[in-house]
């Protein structure tokens, strides 16, 4: 079935430094999702991505998605304490119904 | 106007017992999903419902079941408990013809089998 690879697992960062997530997938992708899950949280949606090449940006956040549409990263500029947490890339796969195929997720601790 | 509900939020069961799990989703939502979060790990894909059916299910076994109600609310049970069943517990809710397909996702139960 479908995977979605994430890489870093871990990552850890000095605050004010950048930090960068990717998403690979062996095959070609509808869309990717990001999710930010903060330490006993629950997923919180950011963004979602579904042209070729497409980039966004929220603030201090730029979402790429690659031009063959296999894979997608996030970057993060500056990094804050209030950045902590596990952020997951997720394909939407539309069969019939709609379900999300989760990356392993990166953890991202800041020394402040 | 209330998130994405779940019920209880900690749970801790024995091998072998019954559980059930309970999800209201965000108003305006008809469409209910259901995810395992086993630690450190990505969420997985249990199944959805919507219209009060199972619309497509993830790789989970047969002790795995769902219900939706009329008011969108949804069900997780799970029988036959193994210790491989302790993980977390996630809803999320969508409203199904919407473009953008966000997520909601409730907070979550926390399973526990001893």
């Amino acid at each position: 079935g479908q995977q979605v690879m994430q890489i870093p697992q871990y990552q850890h960062v000095q605050e004010g430094e950048d930090f960068t997530t990717y998403c690979n997938s062996s095959t070609t992708l509808s869309n990717i999702q990001w999710y930010k899950q903060r330490p006993g949280g629950h997923p919180v949606f950011l963004i979602q991505l579904v042209k070729s090449g497409e980039v966004k940006k929220q603030k201090r956040l730029t979402f790429q998605f690659g031009e063959a549409k296999k894979n997608s990263s996030l970057h993060i500029t500056a990094t804050q304490t209030t950045d902590v947490g596990t952020y997951f890339c997720a394909a939407l796969i539309r069969q019939g119904a709609q379900k999300l195929v989760f990356g392993q997720g990166t953890r991202l601790t800041i020394n402040p | 106007d209330a998130g994405v509900t779940q019920s209880p939020t900690h749970l801790i069961k024995t091998r072998g017992q019954q559980v059930t799990l309970r999800c209201s989703p965000k108003s305006g939502h008809d469409t209910v999903s259901w995810y395992q979060q086993a630690l450190g790990q990505g969420p997985q894909f249990i199944f959805q419902y919507y219209e009060e059916e199972e619309r497509q299910r993830g790789n989970f076994p047969d002790r795995f079941s769902g219900h939706q109600f009329p008011n969108y609310s949804s069900e997780l049970n799970v029988n036959a408990l193994l210790l491989g069943d302790s993980a977390l517990y996630l809803c999320a809710s969508s409203f199904r013809d919407r473009g953008v397909n966000e997520q909601f996702f409730g907070p979550g139960t926390r399973l526990t089998v001893l």
